[in-house]
């Protein structure tokens, strides 16, 4: 596609409930990040993929928090049990996927656990 | 955790003056590369600087690279409104982690 895109753009969900965030990246690039925003803050990384291959998922704040990419392209990013501290920005980004590349960016989906 | 610190983490100018902020950071680097981030919107890459160059141009913008100080400073020249938005320094060091750092908060005042 033209851009890095996101959906939903905006998610509140009551404490407890499981969401899933969905990435569509560039569709030439090999790499695909997933940040996690609070307010103020810069993003601060959650995971990486290489095409479906997940070689770091050190930033992933709990084993709530899952992602996927299982054809290499698409990708998803699914909180179990959402609690009150999962709110934030959750950013994806996509990068051709050579020697730490420029990083493209989503719109972000904002979401809020109630 | 975040490895970059930049400062000041904010910055009000007027229109038409330059601004600076820097960046510090921890450990070794391959590159480092800045980003912009306007309010409720998303970022934007503005410029990479490899570890092994010292000074690079882009427009109205001038990075900066010391590795013997893990530092780093962007100059925005003859700055404008729209340049209005938070600014991050984001080192990768090895793998493919990209490291954000703090921010900083620029206002330029019409």
């Amino acid at each position: 596609g033209a851009g890095v895109s996101q959906s939903p753009r905006y998610k509140v969900t009551k404490r407890g409930q499981d969401v899933t965030l969905r990435c569509d990246p560039i569709s030439s690039h090999a790499t695909l990040y997933w940040y996690q925003q609070a307010l103020g803050q810069g993003p601060e990384f959650l995971t990486y993929f290489n095409y479906e291959a997940q070689p770091d998922k050190s930033g992933l704040p709990s084993d709530r928090f899952s992602a996927e990419r299982p054809e290499g392209s698409i990708s998803t990013l699914t909180i179990q049990r959402t609690e009150q501290r999962d709110s934030a920005m959750y950013r994806c980004a996509s990068s051709p996927g050579l020697a730490n590349d420029e990083q493209y960016f989503g719109p972000g989906t904002r979401l809020t656990v109630t | 955790s975040q490895q970059g610190e930049e400062d000041p983490q904010a910055l009000s100018i007027q229109e038409g003056e330059n601004a600076t902020m820097n960046c510090s950071y921890k450990t070794s680097i391959n590159n480092l590369q800045w980003y912009r981030q306007n309010s409720g919107r998303g970022l934007v890459h503005l410029i990479l600087i490899r570890s092994n160059e010292r000074e690079k141009h882009s427009g109205r913008l001038r990075v900066t690279l010391d590795t013997s100080k893990k530092s780093s400073s962007l100059l925005i020249t003859a700055s404008r409104a729209a340049d209005t938005a938070s600014y991050f320094c984001v080192t990768t060091s090895g793998t493919y982690k990209y490291i954000f750092g703090t921010g900083t908060r620029l206002k330029v005042l019409a």
